[in-house]
């Protein structure tokens, strides 16, 4: 079965290092998405992404945050000047359409930032 | 966005039938009602989607009475490996036009021997 594939598991950076987390979709699915978890706290959304750009963003997706698709497989997500309290578990998500279809989660990256 | 209220904690035992409840008053027309399944530091997984009356798959049946303001997900026969949070999420396909999911803090079921 197709699955979405993220690494690192685990990343751990200094404060006010930048990190990218990578990502590999599900291989015909055509949204992308990346959701972040604190520690005890609910999945939150970060970010959507189709046709090779944002669809939709929340309010944690500021300046600090980018995401990219440098080719056809990996969509990545990029933390630039990272805080402590960017410290989560950061999941990246794809789906074929967004209307009626579920969306697959990857295994998640832990990023801890010191 | 329609909001959801859902119980914090449910306790089980293996074997058992467990059914966990979903209010969300609010609903609109469109809306549909999807559940994930998150194990400890694990992604959600999808577990199912119906938008009136029952949807069944292999792994839960989905129970939407007449009036779309509750929902029950039901897990038959549970076993320890079903210990999780449960979440149940409101919206235009499980989310906005774009798909975004919006989470809650689910019901975190625990599946005793």
């Amino acid at each position: 079965e197709p699955e979405v594939t993220q690494t690192p598991s685990h990343q751990v950076t200094q404060m006010g290092q930048e990190v990218i987390l990578r990502c590999v979709p599900i291989s015909n699915h055509l949204y992308f998405y990346w959701y972040r978890q604190i520690l005890g706290q609910k999945v939150e959304f970060l970010v959507s992404f189709y046709n090779n750009e944002i669809s939709e963003k929340s309010e944690i997706f500021d300046d600090q945050f980018s995401v990219e698709r440098p080719d056809g497989s990996n969509f990545t997500l990029k933390i630039r000047s990272t805080k402590l309290e960017d410290s989560a578990m950061y999941f990246c998500a794809s789906s074929v359409g967004t209307s009626g279809n579920e969306q697959f989660f990857g295994p998640g990256t832990r990023l801890t930032v010191l | 966005l329609a909001k959801t209220t859902q119980p914090i904690s449910m306790d089980s035992y293996e074997g058992q039938e467990v059914n966990i409840t979903c209010s969300h008053n609010n609903i609109a027309t469109n809306d549909y009602i999807t559940w994930y399944q998150q194990f400890p530091s694990q992604g959600p997984r999808f577990i199912i989607q119906g938008y009136k009356t029952k949807v069944t798959n292999e792994v839960a049946s989905l129970f939407i009475p007449a009036d779309r303001k509750s929902s029950t997900l039901s897990l038959p026969r549970v076993s320890l490996s079903d210990t999780a949070v449960y979440y149940c999420l409101v919206g235009n396909a499980g989310g906005t036009s774009y798909g975004k999911l919006t989470f809650g803090q689910g019901t975190i079921l625990t599946v005793h021997p």
